[in-house]
This record gives C-alpha cells, sequence and structure tokens, in this order.
C-alpha cells in the first residue's frame, strides 16, 4: 500500500474537463513538491507537472496542478482520446527518506 | 542529445543475479542524484534505489541487502546489482535522474530510460 492514493480509474468524455486527486500526510505531499507524470500505454513515464504547478516545455497548457494542504490535483481540460494514459503523482516521504507514487490513475476517455 | 539507455534484462532464476546499466549522455550523471525505479507488470511505479550526486546511496527496504546502486564517472554510467531475485522482483527497471533544490530537497524526475525488464523464473 502506498501512502500517497490516488483514485485507480476515472473517466469522462472527450472535450470534457477531469480531475485526479493525490492524497497523503504532512511527511510527503504536506512539506514536499509534487510531480505528475503521464504514461501511455506501452511506453515510459513522462514528467507532465513538477513542483506543484509548473509545465515542463512542451506541455500543453489543458495540463494544470495545484496543491493544497496534504493533497495535490491534476487537471485535464479539453480531453482528447490521445490523453488516454496512466497518471501517477509522486513526492518526497520525509519519514522514508524516499520518493513515494500514487498507485496511479487509468484515465479513459469515452 | 540528453538520454539514458539501460541494458542488462533479461530472465534469471530465482536466487540469482544481475546487473543494470544505465548509460547516460548529454549530462554528467555525477552532478545529478540517479535512482531507479521500477514497475511490475500491470502494476505502479516502485522507487527503488537512489546514489546521490556525493557518492551515498539509499535503497528501498523491499531490496535492501539485495540490490545496490553505484556508477562509473569515467563512463558516465550508472548500475544495479541485483543479488537473491525474488519473483516479485519480476519488472521493468527505469534508470531516472532526479532534480533537486538548492538544499538537496527532491523535486521531480526529469529523464527517465526507456526501461530494461527484468524476469526472475524457474
Amino acid at each position: 500500500q502506498s501512502v500517497v492514493t490516488q483514485p485507480p480509474s476515472v473517466s469522462a468524455a472527450p472535450g470534457q474537463t477531469v480531475t485526479i486527486s493525490c492524497s497523503g500526510s504532512s511527511s510527503n505531499i504536506g512539506n514536499n513538491y509534487v510531480s505528475w507524470y503521464q504514461q501511455l500505454p506501452g511506453t515510459t513515464p513522462e514528467l507532465l507537472i513538477y513542483d506543484d504547478n509548473k509545465r515542463p516545455s512542451g506541455i500543453p497548457d489543458r495540463f494544470s496542478g495545484s496543491k493544497s494542504g496534504t493533497s495535490a490535483t491534476l487537471g485535464i481540460t479539453g480531453l482528447q482520446t490521445g490523453d488516454e494514459a496512466d497518471y501517477y503523482c509522486g513526492t518526497w516521504d520525509n519519514s522514508l527518506s524516499a520518493v513515494v507514487f500514487g498507485g496511479g490513475t487509468k484515465l479513459t476517455v469515452l | 542529445e540528453v538520454r539514458l539507455v539501460e541494458s542488462g534484462g533479461g530472465l534469471v532464476q530465482p536466487g540469482g543475479s544481475l546487473r543494470l546499466s544505465c548509460a547516460a549522455s548529454g549530462f554528467i550523471v555525477r552532478n545529478y542524484f540517479m535512482s531507479w525505479v521500477r514497475q511490475a507488470p500491470g502494476k505502479g511505479l516502485e522507487w527503488v534505489s537512489v546514489i546521490y550526486s556525493g557518492g551515498d546511496t539509499h535503497t528501498a527496504d523491499s531490496v535492501k541487502g539485495r540490490f545496490t546502486v553505484s556508477r562509473d564517472t569515467s563512463k558516465n554510467t550508472l548500475y544495479l546489482q541485483m543479488h537473491s531475485l525474488r519473483a516479485e522482483d519480476t519488472a521493468v527497471y527505469y534508470c531516472v535522474r532526479e532534480e533537486r533544490g538548492v538544499r538537496g530537497t527532491f523535486r521531480f524526475l526529469s529523464l527517465w530510460g526507456q526501461g530494461t525488464l527484468v524476469i526472475v523464473s524457474s
């Protein structure tokens, strides 16, 4: 069981907006940066959001990140079929002295 | 081009050993914290081990005493030596570059290799 939890799956129609939550504690999310990674089917994870809410160059502004207290959220607007992927949040855990990931959320674009 | 290329994966029997390599190009490995992250088939991501820029290492409890991370600065290459392998070690192993803040605070994983598959089975 991961110390950081995500919903196993979310779904929405093309063009709609979806949010994916990432819940932790003061040992991790509450006092450390959160990043998000997108893993398209059969590919390597790719950085999507870093430092809670920043986007690397090349990532469209349809993707956004936010954090409040011990929870973080990934938002995706204008959903496209190409957004179907697994999404992982990642952060540092002070108690474990390790990088921890959420269990991953599978996004289905109906 | 900045990239990481893993190699060394394969089929190994339970109790066996394997050494994974990760060749870096476009940047200097010793200037970064470098990690190994694995993903079991159909499962999520699991951090395995890190080597700090200063050379110290830290390993997840699940593999402590069995896995060792190291680097060869002359070859700009990262390694993961794995011993006493178990079926639950079966996974794709990714070499990953970390980004840290000024006081070593973890920020994010900026660069991933393509991964190398390790299968532990008799």
